[in-house]
This record gives structure tokens, C-alpha cells and sequence, in this order.
């Protein structure tokens, strides 16, 4: 049980163009998700948090024009990088947290995305 | 202000000896959790266990062991007999209860050689 399901593992984009990732929770229901970014040997630092059927919070310092977060369903949630420019290339990754006290705040993550902009 | 030094940044062992990874953490809140996570070199971050702070009873998994001090603030991990597939990056982390974000420690890389 507790499965993430993050789409697409790789993507390469062209600078300037928008890229989607999509993050869905399949087994069970999430009202809040999470996106983390990871560079290269370091800690997951999270950008935003978000809220089934509400604005997206976002951390200190992260552009919430340039990421884009939508939660429409209880069960899906996308990242959409605008203008992407190389700096962005990083592995994102969302992750999950089950609607309801019984997870003790776990948080599920899903298989992460790698986007490499040239 | 919450939290999580994993002070190791790199260990390597070889197979079959026992590994011990660091866990240090800070908050103000009565009532919290930890976890640890593994991340293998594929990248997902794999659940490995869930600690409440009112719960100091050590738990034990097969190879793997958690001890939780709430005096030295620690929740240290254990793994017995280490394998080469034990090779990862493991995050200690923790969240407040009723709280959202999980804060994580910069994460111990772990090498494993046969």
C-alpha cells in the first residue's frame, strides 16, 4: 500500500519551454502533496506544499510563477516548470501524505523526476 | 525552530560488518515524529520506519534497528550483517505532530563493498 506514482521519470525540454510532472497517489487519498527539489549529492529541499482544492504554499525563495502547482483531485497532483531555463535542470520529487491521523504524518514519496533542460 | 543533523556525510564498510548511522535532532515541540528513508541510486526515497516521541521503545526489522534516545535527542540507525544492496543515501527526518512539513537531515551515503 502507501504507492506514488510521479510521471515522467526522465524528460529533456528545450530552454524556454514548459515542462508538466505529474504526481499521483494510487492507493490511497491525499489532501496535502509535497514537492521537493534535490541537487547532486544534497538534501531534499521543499519548494512548495500542496492543497487539494487550494493555492499551493510556497517556501522562502521559490518562484511560484516560474512553479506552477495544481491539485485538482485528492489523488493527483502537477508541477509545471515555466520558461525552464538550464539552472532547473534537478531531480524533483513529490511526495504523498494520507488523508487522516492514522499515518502519523508519513509522508509516501513517488519515484522522482529527473528534467534536463538544454 | 525544528531540526536534523546527520553528522556523517559519507560511510563506507565492508559487506557482513554492522553500520551505525547518526541521527541528532532539534525541536520545541512535546509531541513529534521521525522517520528514516532510504534513497537508492535510482533515486526514490523508500520508507523505512516511523517513530512517535512518546514511543522510546527501540524496534527492530529484520537486519535493520532504531534507538531512540529522547535525552540525547537521537534516533540512530543500525544495520546488521550490511549488504551490498544496503548501498544508499539514508535521510533521517522529522515532523511535528499534526504538523506538515517533514524537515530533513542532509542525508548519509552509504557504501557497501563486497
Amino acid at each position: 500500500g502507501a504507492v506514488v506514482s510521479q510521471h515522467p521519470s526522465w524528460v529533456i525540454c528545450k530552454s524556454g519551454t514548459s515542462v508538466k510532472i505529474e504526481c499521483r497517489s494510487l492507493d490511497f487519498q491525499a489532501t496535502t502533496m509535497f514537492w521537493y527539489r534535490q541537487f547532486p549529492k544534497q538534501s531534499l529541499m521543499l519548494m512548495a506544499t500542496s492543497n487539494e482544492g487550494s493555492k499551493a504554499t510556497y517556501e522562502q525563495g521559490v518562484e511560484k510563477d516560474k512553479f506552477l502547482i495544481n491539485h485538482a483531485s485528492l489523488t493527483l497532483s502537477t508541477l509545471t516548470v515555466t520558461s525552464a531555463h538550464p539552472e532547473d535542470s534537478s531531480f524533483y520529487i513529490c511526495s504523498a501524505r494520507p488523508t487522516g491521523v492514522v499515518s502519523g504524518n508519513t509522508i509516501y514519496f513517488g519515484e522522482g523526476s529527473w528534467l534536463t533542460v538544454v | 525552530a525544528q531540526k536534523v543533523t546527520q553528522a556523517q556525510t559519507e560511510i563506507s564498510v565492508v559487506e557482513k560488518e554492522d553500520v551505525t548511522l547518526d541521527c541528532v535532532y532539534e525541536t520545541r515541540d512535546t509531541t513529534y515524529y521521525l522517520f528514516w528513508y532510504k534513497q537508492p541510486p535510482s533515486g526514490e526515497l523508500v520508507f523505512l520506519i516511523r517513530r512517535n516521541s512518546f514511543d522510546e521503545q527501540n524496534e527492530i526489522s529484520g537486519r535493520y534497528s532504531w534507538n531512540f534516545q529522547k535525552s540525547t535527542s537521537s534516533f540512530n540507525f543500525t544495520i546488521t550483517a550490511s549488504q551490498v544492496v544496503d548501498s544508499a543515501v539514508y535521510f533521517c527526518a522529522l515532523s511535528a505532530f499534526g504538523g506538515f512539513k517533514t524537515i530533513f537531515g542532509a542525508g548519509t551515503r552509504l557504501f557497501v563493498k563486497a
